[in-house]
């Protein structure tokens, strides 16, 4: 079946200890994009891409960097995690080329920065 | 900003009771897609909503998009146990971006 897949599922890093987190999908989709949850709250919206171009949210940190070399893989590196990133990072894709398309989510990384 | 509320932010109901979730925009959306969160899990795409007036529904589940394009509901009927989790409105904008709302958590009881 075509998925998203996200690893690892629980990461424990340490305050100010590089991490990345990895996702890969086989939908071939052409939209990647990385959320934050943190408890019972919404997801909030990082960044995306569009293929290979790069599209930042205004209020994402500038410690939250993400790479894709292709269509198949996306990483969010976090330079210097904080106790505040704690959460689950979730990965999605969409087809893109119409607007709206739905979005497809893998299991999410459960982030914990001790 | 371009958010999106989401109304009660908690219910808790008897399994059979009815729910409602309400979601509501300060601008007109072009379309609204709905989601559903189990606990533990990842946002499960549920439905996308275009037309102005729109109804949709997915056996227990109606979903329904005002008039005006600014805001929308869902409706469980007869609400059972697997219905538990929290349920997201989401909106896009131009550039392929998706903003959840704020969330509305059903409980169920047995």
């Amino acid at each position: 079946d075509a998925m998203v897949i996200q690893n690892p599922r629980y990461q424990v890093t340490q305050f100010g200890k590089p991490v990345t987190l990895s996702c890969s999908q086989t939908l071939n989709h052409n939209v990647m994009y990385w959320y934050q949850q943190k408890s019972s709250q919404a997801p909030k919206l990082l960044f995306h891409y569009y293929d290979k171009d790069f599209n930042n949210e205004a209020d994402t940190p500038d410690n939250f960097q993400s790479r894709r070399p292709n269509t198949s893989f996306c990483f969010l590196d976090i330079r210097s995690p904080g106790l505040g990133d704690t959460a689950m990072y979730l990965c999605a894709t969409s087809r893109g080329r119409v607007m709206s398309s739905p979005l497809h989510f893998g299991n999410g990384t459960r982030l914990t920065v001790t | 900003g371009q958010q999106v509320m989401q109304i009660p932010q908690y219910q808790h109901v008897q399994e059979g009771e009815d729910f409602t979730t309400y979601c509501n925009s300060s601008t007109t959306l072009s379309n609204i897609q709905w989601y559903k969160q189990r606990p533990g899990g990842h946002p499960v795409f549920l439905i996308q909503l275009v037309k102005s007036g729109e109804v949709k529904k997915q056996k227990r589940l109606t979903f329904q998009f005002g008039e005006a394009k600014k805001n929308s509901s869902l409706h469980i009927t007869a609400t059972q146990t697997t219905d538990v989790g929290t349920y997201f409105c989401a909106k896009d904008n131009s550039s392929y971006k998706l903003i959840f709302g704020s969330g509305t958590r059903l409980l169920v009881r047995p």
